[in-house]
């Protein structure tokens, strides 16, 4: 079955500066790729997605890229503001309409002013 | 925004309690999971749904059931409730249609197990 690993655990950039979370997977099948953001207290939001025919996705100040013949991904954050700080979660579902997405650890990214 | 509701949104309770945690979506949607997760940690599927009277146990071991006996609605149980069952509860659902993959997470029941 699929597997994700997600990098690094934990992630501290100053205010302005830019974040880059990174993600692998291993089931070449898979073919969309969401990331979450929780904030303390809540449920997982997701931020974006991308899916398999195509390499980046940008909206705003976050961007995805998905390399697909290394099979990772990643998610970048420019600009940092403090509300970017949170528990961001990387995720893979294999051929469509399978079952379950597969979450990678989480990465906790704190933004210091 | 999405419309998946989750109740209670805290609760306390003594060992040995039977609980019932709500998880309710109007959206639709086929697919429905939950996960327990530690604060800030990894999201551990316990139990997932493909429709109406379909259920399965996810990749975590739980003690806790679940039930799907309507479209929108997925509770989970716990018979009797142990410290080690204290915990935070996400409940999601998902609608792997042509046109779209996304699943949305409700707010979470934060579960403490005295």
């Amino acid at each position: 079955g699929e597997n994700v690993e997600q990098h690094p655990s934990t992630l501290s950039v100053q205010e302005g500066d830019s974040a880059v979370i990174k993600c692998t997977y291993s089931d070449s099948a898979s073919n969309y790729f969401p990331w979450y953001k929780q904030e303390l207290g809540k449920g997982p939001q997701l931020i974006i997605d991308i899916r398999s025919n195509v390499g980046e996705k940008k909206d705003q100040r976050i961007a995805v890229t998905l390399n697909k013949t290394a099979k990772h991904f990643s998610l970048h954050i420019t600009e940092t503001q403090p509300e970017d700080s949170a528990v961001y979660f990387c995720a893979a579902s294999g051929m469509r309409g399978a079952q379950k997405l597969v979450f990678g650890q989480g990465t906790r990214l704190t933004i210091n002013p | 925004e999405a419309d998946i509701y989750q109740t209670p949104r805290y609760l306390v309770i003594g060992t040995g309690k039977k609980i019932t945690l709500e998880c309710s979506q109007t959206m639709g949607h086929d697919k429905m999971y939950w996960y327990q997760q530690d604060p800030g940690m990894e999201l551990h599927l316990i139990h997932y749904s493909y429709g109406v009277n379909s259920t399965e146990k996810g990749d975590l071991s739980s003690e806790s059931t679940v039930s799907r006996i309507r479209t929108e609605h997925f509770p989970l149980t716990l018979e009797s409730a142990r410290p080690s069952h204290t915990s935070q509860y996400l409940c999601a659902s998902r609608n792997t249609g042509l046109q779209t993959d996304t699943q949305y997470f409700g707010p979470g029941t934060r579960l403490t197990v005295l």
